[in-house]
């Protein structure tokens, strides 16, 4: 099993482009989540899915999208890139709410 | 009171020495709890979950104090592997089932 799966590892982005981060589980897992980690500021919990077709806003979901198209897959989209939005980007799955986190390797995201 | 506090750190330890930290949340209602472990430039990674009665694993015990809201890591036997920063993980499972992550303790293992 390849666990959680991000792509891409790293981008750089211009201001006001526009860009899809994906994000895959082979684990079965009902749970997905994004989050965003700042230096000194932990994880961030940007959207979370607990099933199929369901989102819900974290923490910090402004500026973002999400889509959870099946069970394997949930998709974070900036539509409009911003300084502020430079950071790591972990996607993270688990079978239930009470269970552990497993954590994709990250995307580390530069808007110039 | 923020929803979990970690001592930021670093911790500066020299190898084979015990070092511990602890971790305090200010939700009552809170259920789970876990360690998790994290290399610098990598994902988090699972440590130990955290139950009631404490836990051990190898050099790592855990203890959870409901009484005074605080989760403690204890590494014994330090090794230079051992040098991360340890996020302590609350999962408040009320209404809104928040997993809420501390900012993590740096560990600095010293040879």
């Amino acid at each position: 099993n390849a666990g959680v799966t991000q792509t891409p590892k790293f981008q750089v982005l211009k201001t006001g482009q526009s860009m899809t981060l994906q994000c895959a589980q082979d684990m079965n897992h009902n749970s997905m989540y994004w989050y965003r980690q700042d230096p000194g500021m932990g994880l961030r919990l940007i959207y979370y899915s607990a099933s199929e077709g369901t989102t819900d806003k974290g923490e910090v979901p402004n500026g973002y999208n999400v889509s959870r198209l099946n069970k394997r897959e949930f998709s974070l989209r900036l539509e409009s890139a911003a300084p502020s939005q430079t950071s790591v980007y972990f996607c993270a799955s688990n079978g239930r709410r009470t269970d552990t986190q497993y954590f994709g390797p990250g995307t580390r995201l530069t808007v110039l | 009171r923020k929803e979990v506090e970690q001592d930021p750190g670093p911790f500066n330890v020299p190898e084979g020495a015990t070092v511990a930290f602890n971790c305090t949340y200010s939700n009552s209602a809170s259920q789970s709890f876990f360690w998790y472990r994290q290399d610098c430039r990598k994902e988090p990674k699972l440590l130990m979950s955290v139950y009631s009665s404490g836990n051990e694993d190898g050099r790592f015990t855990a203890q959870l104090n409901r009484a005074s809201q605080y989760i403690s890591l204890l590494i014994r036997d330090s090794k230079l592997s051992d040098s991360a920063t340890y996020l302590c993980v609350v999962n408040m499972m009320n209404r809104d089932d928040k997993i809420i992550f501390g900012k993590g303790t740096r560990l600095h293992i010293l040879p």
